[in-house]
């Protein structure tokens, strides 16, 4: 198994509360991805990076900001959570790029509930 | 726009029975498609297929890629409870190859 940590597994939050979700990576990989899944909509990118200090915007990217200081560690804040960002978050790492043979593998997902 | 449709949406099926699930990837510029396999928790990588290898197996499972219709699918034979799971299917964004677009799934439930 690909060496992805999320953390934290589960978290129980209010709306306006700030958030901050954990990746941290063993297999240097250069590439890192945050999604959301929902029922309905799939896995929905949020925000990727492809290095230290290089991040990108994904399709959902409103009212989340990411870091990367760290090859290892991807950071995804929610600076003031609402009801509609309570999902399943999952972190995901790449070597390369998705059509040069690399593909993406799974940390095992953050379950956040925001009230 | 890219787009990845899959198809059937859910499908139930009873042990032993073969199954094919569908996915139409509509790009402009076709690289690779990626199935995975989520069952609980997060999806695990299946298969990956591109220009230069149209077909790729492993044990029951199998999947074949048309590339002038962009089109593939996956087929797993004698079916098994284990295989209950939602199956994703992806391919490399045209515009940026760094992202994937996903299809939302096909949930197949093996019953006993």
């Amino acid at each position: 198994d690909a060496g992805i940590t999320q953390s934290p597994r589960h978290k129980v939050t209010e709306t306006g509360t700030p958030v901050t979700l954990r990746c941290h990576q063993t297999e240097n990989h250069r590439y890192m991805y945050w999604y959301r899944q929902d029922p309905g909509h799939g896995l929905r990118l949020i925000h990727y990076s492809y290095g230290v200090k290089d991040t990108d915007k994904g399709e959902v990217s409103d009212g989340y900001s990411v870091s990367r200081s760290k090859t290892e560690d991807f950071l995804l804040t929610l600076e003031s959570a609402t009801s509609s960002q309570t999902s399943v978050y999952f972190c995901a790492i790449s070597e390369s790029p998705s059509d040069a043979g690399g593909p993406q593998h799974f940390g095992d997902g953050t379950r956040l509930s925001i009230l | 726009e890219d787009k990845v449709v899959q198809s059937p949406l859910s499908l139930v099926v009873h042990e032993g029975d073969t199954v094919t699930l569908n996915c139409s990837y509509e790009v402009t510029n076709f690289r690779s498609l990626l199935w995975y396999k989520q069952e609980k928790k997060a999806p695990t990588f299946l298969f990956m297929l591109t220009s230069s290898g149209i077909e790729k197996k492993s044990g029951r499972l199998s999947s074949i890629l048309d590339k002038k219709e962009l089109f593939s699918i996956l087929n797993i034979t004698a079916t098994q409870t284990g295989d209950s799971a939602v199956y994703l299917c992806a391919g490399p964004n045209a515009g940026n190859n760094r992202k994937l677009i996903w299809g939302l799934g096909t949930s197949l439930a093996v019953n006993p």
